[in-house]
């Protein structure tokens, strides 16, 4: 089955600068790939997602990067601010986007300095 | 994610005891999850369903037990047989051709 990797476990930053979490996944027919953020205690929340035919998206100051060759996707966040701390996980499906389920990274723990 | 709603938010068990997580949506969606998230790990799928009366395993399925006999309900049963079953659990939906899972607000087990 799918399995997928994802660094760093921590990230600190200080505010205003950029952020980058990266994923790795092991099956070549993922076509899906969403991110999601976590507060503590909350449930998760769908930020941005890609499929396996684009390679970039971006939504405001959020931007996910696509390399199917290397199998690896990107989350960036620009000019980071407090409420931009949680946890972040990606993840990836197989089905045509999440039918059946998705796999998911370990999560990063994103700190923003003030 | 609003209209997905998990019931009761905090809910303890006894070792041996069997107990039912609910899971409810209002959002027509066809298919419907059930992950676990453990301290410091992501979410791990225990099963899921696509239509009704028909369900599916997940990775971790063992220990656990689902019914689908209507669209808006996916019930998640924790049996004794599952070893460790202390957990936030999550419930999610979507629309069959569509891609974003929506997650309800989950339930924490606890086993004392």
């Amino acid at each position: 089955g799918e399995n997928v990797e994802q660094h760093p476990s921590t990230l600190s930053v200080q505010e205003g600068d950029s952020a980058v979490i990266k994923c790795t996944y092991s099956d070549s027919a993922s076509n899906y790939f969403p991110w999601y953020k976590q507060e503590l205690g909350k449930r998760p929340q769908l930020i941005i997602d890609i499929r396996s035919n684009v390679g970039e998206k971006k939504d405001q100051r959020i931007a996910v990067t696509l390399n199917k060759t290397a199998k690896h996707f990107s989350l960036h966040i620009t000019e980071t601010q407090p409420e931009d701390s949680a946890v972040y996980f990606c993840a990836a499906s197989n089905s045509g986007g999440g039918a059946d389920g998705l796999t998911f990274g370990k999560g990063t723990h994103l700190i923003i300095q003030p | 994610d609003g209209g997905i709603t998990q019931s009761p938010k905090y809910l303890f068990r006894k070792e041996g005891q069997n107990v039912t997580l609910s899971c409810e949506q209002n959002l027509n969606h066809d298919a419907m999850y059930w992950y676990r998230q453990d301290p410091g790990q992501g979410l791990r799928l225990i099963y899921y369903s696509q239509i009704v009366n028909d369900f599916q395993k997940g990775d971790i399925a063992e220990g656990y037990s689902v019914s689908r006999e209507k669209k808006e309900s996916f019930p998640l049963t924790v049996t004794s047989a599952q070893k460790n079953p202390t957990a936030f659990y999550l419930c999610a939906s979507t629309v069959r051709a569509s891609d974003t899972q929506y997650f309800g607000p989950g339930t924490r087990l606890t086993v004392l």
